[in-house]
């Protein structure tokens, strides 16, 4: 347990519906990533926040995603409208400054 | 553009032997470099990291790496490799915000 924690841990949707995702960093952790890792790969950075404020988001963020960090406590991330593509893993990760990064336990986003 | 590459997609060892798992990176200046570990379902847990100085890294679970400038690698070794030791294993590396990973090396140990 790295003390990052995401929620649900995996989740089933119907194509079109909308999903959101819950990343509860360690406390003291001021920047706070999301990335998607699908299956063989490697994870792909999505965006980051560094503490309430979205500093970057990757091509790879569709205007059908958005994500929030409104207290610059939690985080989540929200699809509309989910395609089959979105079927993926996203992990959540947390750090202070420019130590290495602590990854949740992911949520597996399975769209049928 | 910056990378990282793992050029070895599946790796099998025998329980005991010793492993090495290659990873190159492509940046324009030396990046931190990070080796993780995932096990199936599971976040990837950070086996060890180098940002600078000594070129052998030591990490957790008998793992080691070393960092050569002048073959742009960053290679994951352990002397003897146990069974629970199978699993995904990613090379990170990270410049500024920008955090890129390999595609990965899945490990199968052998009994």
């Amino acid at each position: 347990d790295t003390g990052v924690s995401q929620d649900p841990r995996h989740k089933i949707t119907k194509r079109g519906q909308n999903v959101t995702f819950r990343c509860d960093p360690i406390s003291e952790h001021n920047r706070l990533y999301w990335y998607r890792q699908t299956l063989g790969q490697g994870p792909e950075f999505l965006t980051y926040f560094q503490n309430e404020a979205q500093l970057e988001k990757s091509r790879l963020l569709s205007d059908r995603f958005s994500a929030e960090r409104p207290k610059g406590s939690f985080s989540t991330l929200e699809i509309q409208r989910t395609e089959q593509g979105d079927s993926a893993m996203y992990l959540c990760a947390s750090l202070q400054a420019y130590n290495e990064q602590f990854f949740g336990p992911g949520t597996r986003l399975t769209v049928l | 553009a910056q990378s990282v590459t793992q050029p070895d997609i599946h790796i099998t060892v025998s329980e005991g032997a010793s492993l090495e798992l290659r990873c190159n990176y492509s940046y324009g200046a030396t990046p931190y470099l990070f080796w993780y570990v995932q096990s199936p379902g599971q976040g990837l847990q950070l086996l060890l990291k180098y940002f600078s100085g000594d070129t052998l890294v030591q990490g957790i679970k008998g793992f080691e790496a070393e960092f050569k400038r002048s073959q742009s690698s960053f290679n994951l070794r352990k002397p003897s490799v146990h069974w629970s030791d199978a699993a995904e294993y990613f090379c990170a590396g990270k410049n500024n915000n920008d955090m890129r990973f390999g595609a990965g090396t899945r490990l199968t140990v052998k009994p």
